[in-house]
């Protein structure tokens, strides 16, 4: 079956860079599109970015110049990188697959604080 | 980006009673639109696609329709299981955008 899980540091410092992890299985990577979603304490949902089948990504407007989606696909992971780390993207982060984001890792929760 | 306006924030129903939410697009996204649920401490989990399409598993209750740019979610006949945020999506262009959620409450 389909299964997602992100991985990666609790804590990070403000100004930082932030490196999360999803590893995927039951589908492939060249067949399916990885979202990343996060949430950020007591509030509502924001689509992060995107690596679709093909490779190419696309982002969030407002995260578009600090932020990098990647993968291996050998490895079926993806990769976000986010850089300049501020408090306000202290968030909890998923993975998300699917034409219709179907399926959810169980997230990943980053805190940014010194 | 395309703005999706979700409404009412939050509200309150009795079990049984049936409950309607709405998302209205800045603009058309055709039937680019999904709604999803989450409940505390959870992943969200689809429940309609394709803006009136039942994802599987999710009960006959739920129902999605569209009406030009404006979406809404039905719930009939609501159970105490139905409690949770509500979250519609459009996904018609990218950057694909999220409404501010409709937190549901029992009575």
């Amino acid at each position: 079956q389909v299964q997602l899980k992100e991985s990666g540091p609790g804590l990070v410092q403000p100004s930082q860079t932030l490196s999360l992890t999803c590893t995927v299985s039951g589908f492939s990577l060249t067949s399916n599109s990885v979202h990343w979603v996060r949430q950020p304490p007591g509030k509502g949902l924001e689509w992060v970015g995107a690596i679709w089948s093909g490779g190419s990504t696309d982002y969030n407007s407002a995260l578009k110049s600090r932020l990098s989606i990647s993968r291996d696909t050998s490895k079926s992971q993806v990769f976000l990188k986010m850089n300049s780390l501020q408090t306000e993207d202290t968030a909890i982060y998923f993975c998300t697959t699917g034409g219709v984001m179907d399926a959810w890792g169980q997230g990943a929760s980053v805190t940014v604080s010194s | 980006d395309i703005q999706m306006t979700q409404s009412p924030a939050s509200l309150s129903a009795s079990p049984e009673e049936i409950v309607t939410i709405t998302c209205q697009a800045s603009q058309d996204i055709g039937n680019w639109l999904a709604w999803y649920q989450q409940k505390p401490g959870k992943s969200p989990q689809l429940l309609i696609y394709s803006a009136t399409s039942l994802a599987d598993g999710i009960p006959s209750r739920f129902s999605g329709s569209r009406s030009g740019t404006q979406y809404s979610l039905k719930i009939s006949r609501l159970q105490v299981e139905d409690t949770g945020i509500y979250y519609c999506l459009q996904r018609y262009s990218n950057p694909w955008t999220f409404g501010g959620g409709t937190k549901l409450e029992l009575k």
